[in-house]
């Protein structure tokens, strides 16, 4: 069965390191996207893309980037981590044209950022 | 700018009790509301997506209806599994990206 997974599931770093959040899915979906998902914010959108080579920014982009090389990845780096960018981080995925554009997301990855 | 609001924030049931959640929105052109289902420590679990207003669409005890500036999600005699966090999200014409609202928190007693 097509999904999306992420990996890894839980990280705990420290301030000032690069982390990379991966997110991979096997549903041939050209977009896909990155949300934060804090109390009382609900689903923030961080970067999202919309093909392979293809990245834009969303709403809290500050301090994150992404990049496309295939259609099955959108890896998600913090370049510097701080405390702030504590959160519960969700990728999701879905394909135009389909109707219904319904974005399928991943099981999360809780990051600490110490 | 594109606004989704959900109320209440926590809704707290007894079984069988049934009771709605609202999704109100203010989009620049409305393309579809979607609902979805979050467990604790899972990623959001979709439900159903409306496309215009007068729409229905039932799924067990959920009902999701849609009119031109909210959506409500009716939950009809609901049991302890149906307790979790839904969220919905607004589609926008000519747009792929969802906007969210903060979730209303469903805790649903035996």
């Amino acid at each position: 069965d097509a999904e999306i997974t992420q990996s890894p599931r839980h990280k705990i770093t420290e301030t000032g390191r690069q982390v990379t959040l991966a997110c991979h899915q096997t549903w041939n979906h050209n977009n896909m996207f990155w949300y934060r998902q804090d109390l009382g914010h609900g689903l923030r959108l961080i970067h999202y893309s919309y093909g392979v080579h293809d990245t834009n920014k969303g709403e809290v982009s500050d301090g994150y980037s992404v990049s496309r090389s295939n259609t099955e990845d959108l890896p998600l780096t913090l370049e510097s981590a701080a405390s702030s960018q504590t959160s519960v981080y969700f990728c999701a995925s879905s394909e135009p044209g389909q109707g219904t554009d319904t974005q399928y997301f991943g099981p999360g990855t809780r990051l600490t950022v110490l | 700018e594109d606004q989704v609001t959900q109320s209440p924030e926590a809704l707290r049931l007894q079984e069988g009790e049934s009771s709605s959640l609202n999704c109100s929105y203010t989009v620049s052109g409305l393309r579809g509301l979607f609902w979805y289902r979050q467990d604790p420590g899972k990623g959001p679990e979709f439900l159903f997506t409306l496309y215009s207003a007068g729409e229905e669409k039932e799924k067990e005890r959920l009902k999701a209806t849609l009119t031109k500036k909210e959506s409500f999600l009716h939950i009809t005699a609901p049991k302890p599994e149906d307790s979790a966090t839904y969220l919905c999200a607004a589609l926008q014409l000519n747009d792929y990206k969802l906007s969210f609202g903060a979730g209303t928190t469903v805790t649903v007693r035996a």
